[in-house]
């Protein structure tokens, strides 16, 4: 069975840095393109940032851009999202995902990210 | 940036149909997907390609797509429909949410 652990979300002060990171199992992970998406308390999905399958491609929503790097280990099976100039709106659950167009669906249980002083 | 819009809310008795609408400028030339989430979960994949429904999710879903418009059906909803739908798409530059659809079923 293809599962996504999510781990790495906390407490953090605006300003701040995080490093989430994405563990995956049960699939072909080199063979797979990524997402993280995220959703503030209450409110709906946000895509943040998609790789391709080799890392060569990535793509970034216009409020992180700058400020998130999203990376990939194949021989580890890992995701990760570098997380700088953390602000009060990042905080928010972070799944990472699996894109739909790629025939698979499948999203890890999620990993809270609070910002705040 | 690019937007796919939603109703923020859609209310049916249970038995009756539930359309879901979902407008992008973009529509007409990439597919749509939806998304069920229901409270305290994870996603779940209802609808891909415009219309194609994945193992395991009920015959009720359906989807359609024209234009610039694309639409979530449940046919004969039921109580355990009750939940949080969005649709999902992509444009040249990364990939959109819709804002999301509350599904009330009472």
């Amino acid at each position: 069975e293809a599962q996504l652990v999510e781990s790495g979300g906390g407490l953090v002060q605006p300003g701040g840095s995080l490093r989430l990171s994405c563990t995956a199992s049960g699939f072909t992970f080199s063979t797979y393109s990524l997402n993280w998406v995220r959703q503030a308390p209450g409110k709906g999905l946000e895509w943040v940032s998609y790789i391709s399958s080799s890392g060569d491609n990535k793509y970034y929503a216009d409020s992180v851009k700058g400020r998130f790097t999203i990376s990939r280990d194949n021989g580890r099976n890992t995701l990760y999202l570098q997380m700088n100039s953390l602000r009060d709106e990042d905080t928010a659950v972070y799944y990472c995902a699996s894109p739909p167009s790629t025939g698979m669906d499948v999203w890890g249980q999620g990993t809270t990210v609070i910002v705040s002083s | 940036s690019y937007e796919l819009t939603q109703p923020p809310s859609v209310s049916v008795s249970p038995g009756q149909t539930a359309r879901i609408t979902c407008s992008g400028d973009a529509l007409p030339e990439k597919y749509v997907y939806w998304y069920q989430q229901k409270s305290g979960q994870a996603p779940v994949l209802v609808i891909y390609n415009d219309n194609k429904r994945p193992s395991g999710i009920p015959e009720r879903f359906s989807g359609s797509s024209s234009g610039t418009m694309a639409t979530l059906t449940i046919s004969g909803a039921q109580v355990e429909d009750e939940a949080d739908y969005y649709c999902y798409s992509t444009d040249s530059s990364g990939q959109v949410f819709g804002g999301g659809t509350k599904l009330t079923v009472l």
